[in-house]
């Protein structure tokens, strides 16, 4: 079975600029999940999707953004780019079942973002 | 809210020895809780959770962790721990909403022959 993939897996953008990171979860699930991770704040909760309509939405300004398609697939948007965002940016998948965290998140790689 | 706090940043072990990495929780009713495990240019691997039950959970790789509410932990722990285990380890509880997680800020793990 195929685990979580992200794409990119590097990218480097300048401040102002926009981008738009990808995370294909594992097959048969319908959750994804979005965090930031920075030496500074550590592990973060951005926001989840599950069948196409954001469930739960973390601490961050309006600038991040994201979406999931009707294949599962989820991709995450930050608008004017701001030096702070540079971070490993990671996805989680999971069956997405009522039981909330009695289910098993699978983590990608991450999608490390340069913000110069 | 719920929260977790990491005490240890770095801890160094020598190969063959016992591992406890700590690991208290705030939270008002029993928790979800979980330990990953990242390595470099990796995500994050689960080791194990807790939700119920048998307070000693077994996870992957050989470890273990201990829930007790009396003290707000959930240490993991390892007999004898392997050049292979040095990474970052990551306590995580679970939010009230849907699959959502707070994480400790780490425990980096260096494992010296």
């Amino acid at each position: 079975k195929a685990g979580v993939t992200q794409t990119p897996r590097y990218l480097i953008k300048t401040r102002g600029q926009q981008v738009t990171l990808s995370c294909s979860p594992i097959s048969g699930h319908r959750s994804v999940s979005w965090y930031q991770q920075t030496p500074g704040q550590g592990l973060q909760f951005l926001f989840e999707y599950f069948s196409e309509t954001q469930r739960n939405k973390g601490n961050f300004p309006g600038r991040f953004s994201g979406r999931q398609f009707s294949n599962s697939r989820s991709e995450m948007n930050v608008s004017t780019l701001e030096l702070g965002d540079s971070a490993l940016y990671l996805c989680a998948s999971s069956r997405g079942l009522a039981g909330g965290h009695t289910d098993t998140q699978y983590f990608g790689p991450g999608t490390r973002l340069t913000v110069l | 809210a719920q929260s977790v706090t990491q005490p240890d940043i770095h801890i160094t072990v020598s190969e063959g020895a016992s591992l406890e990495l700590r690991c208290n929780y705030s939270y008002g009713a029993t928790p979800y809780l979980f330990w990953y495990v990242q390595s470099p240019g990796q995500g994050l691997q689960l080791l194990l959770k807790y939700f119920s039950g048998d307070t000693l959970v077994q996870g992957i790789k050989g470890f273990e962790a201990e829930f007790k509410r009396s003290q707000s932990s959930f240490n993991l722990r390892k007999p004898s721990v392997h050049w292979s285990d040095a990474a970052e380890y990551f306590c995580a509880v679970g939010a009230n909403s849907g699959y959502a997680l707070n994480f400790g800020k780490g425990t980096s793990l260096l494992v010296t022959p």
